[in-house]
Formats: C-alpha cells, sequence, structure tokens
C-alpha cells in the first residue's frame, strides 16, 4: 500500500497569499496517478488536479499541481476567500487507492 | 450536469447490515468505474471500494475486504454498497463518487454523501 504524507498539517495564510501543500508518497506513484482534492465542512468533495498536473473541468488557473514519482505539490497563487478548506492528495495507480491525511488551508 | 445521490444511510447496531445506494443520472453510467469512499467523524478521505465500469472487476480496502460487496445495475444506473458485520470504527458519511474516463480511476465527481452510524 502506497502510504501518502501531507505536509504541513495546518497552513495559515491571508486571502492573496500564495499556499504550497506538499505530498510525499511511500513509493513511486505509477504513471504520475496523483490527484489533489478541495473538501469543505458539509461538502461534496471536489476533484481540482489530476495526474498531477491537470486541471480538472472548471478549476480556476489559480490551482495548480506539480511533481513526479515520490513528491508533488499543489499550489494556489492567490488565495481567495473560497480556497480556504481541507486539500487532500490521493493516488490512483494502484490498488489499494490511498489518500494523505489532508492539509487545513485557514484564514490567518 | 453529472449528478449522484447516495441513500440508504442510518444507525445500526454493531454486527447488522445496511445496503447504501447512489443514483447516477446524466452520464452514460455503463462507461465509468464507480468508487465508494468514507470520512469518519473528525477523520480524513478514506477510500472504501471500486467497481469497473462493466462489474467485472471489484476491489476493496483492507479494512471492509470479506464484509462489505460493491455491485452496479447498469440498466438502471444504481451503484450499490452492502455491508454486512457493521462495526462501530464504520460509522461514516460514505460518499459515492464517479471515475475518470478510462485507467484514470480518480474521483471526479462526488455525491453529497449518506450517513452511517454504527452504535448500540
Amino acid at each position: 500500500e502506497i502510504v501518502l504524507t501531507q505536509s504541513p498539517g495546518t497552513l495559515s495564510l491571508s486571502p492573496g497569499e500564495r499556499a504550497t501543500l506538499s505530498c510525499r508518497a511511500s513509493q513511486s506513484v505509477s504513471s504520475s496517478y496523483l490527484a489533489w482534492y478541495q473538501h469543505k465542512p458539509g461538502q461534496a468533495p471536489r476533484l481540482l488536479i489530476y495526474a498531477a498536473s491537470n486541471r480538472a473541468t472548471g478549476i480556476p488557473d489559480r490551482f495548480s499541481g506539480s511533481g513526479s514519482a515520490t513528491d508533488f505539490t499543489l499550489t494556489i497563487s492567490r488565495l481567495e476567500p473560497e480556497d480556504f478548506a481541507v486539500y487532500y492528495c490521493q493516488q490512483y495507480g494502484s490498488s489499494p487507492w490511498t489518500f494523505g491525511q489532508g492539509t487545513k488551508v485557514e484564514m490567518k | 450536469q453529472v449528478q449522484l445521490v447516495e441513500s440508504g444511510g442510518g444507525v445500526v447496531q454493531p454486527g447488522g447490515s445496511l445496503r447504501l445506494s447512489c443514483a447516477a443520472s446524466r452520464f452514460i453510467f455503463s462507461n465509468y468505474g464507480m468508487h465508494w469512499v468514507r470520512q469518519a467523524p473528525g477523520k480524513g478521505l478514506e477510500w472504501v471500494a471500486f467497481i469497473r465500469y462493466d462489474g467485472v472487476n471489484r476491489y476493496y480496502a483492507e479494512s471492509v475486504k470479506g464484509r462489505f460487496t460493491i455491485s452496479r445495475d447498469n440498466s438502471a444506473n444504481i451503484l450499490y454498497l452492502q455491508m454486512n458485520s457493521l462495526r462501530v470504527e464504520d460509522t461514516a458519511v460514505y460518499y459515492c463518487a464517479k471515475g475518470g474516463i478510462g485507467t484514470h480511476r480518480y474521483m471526479d465527481v462526488w455525491g453529497k454523501g449518506t450517513t452511517v452510524t454504527v452504535s448500540s
């Protein structure tokens, strides 16, 4: 099983600032099959990025993903008020599919 | 717009059973693999099970293997999760999610979830 470790656990930032979230895998993720999701309380999670760097339909270009093998990054270039949420990375290169423990982006 | 609506959650005693359903609409259900994902109170997301578009291949998290069964009815556009021998630690919001195209088995559309509480 591939274990995903996200850091930091919490990121305290202000609107307009840049957010950099990290996701490290315990072994190489096949074909860079790594996704990022945004999750707000009481809502369904939302797919942001798939295959490490591809934005999902309708996702603003302030969200970007990068990385390969065991190290991946989600960057939010300028935080908007609606971006404060919990973010999860997930690998789907091999079963069992696994999620990281999440990074909470909170307003400073 | 693609829609997924879960139902069937509730309160059940340890050792009991529940069957969750997920009604899919506005996409060709039979073309896509489908997932169940859960979130226990105060915890993160946990993948539970996946079924291929044709129902031939099914995969399970170790924590539910042998107790849960994922299935689908492509004629009715419904995904199911049969949960047996339920444990307190199965308490969670259960989401169904649509898989991506081909081998891209990410979750690109999610339902709003249904709550399962296992308690005596």
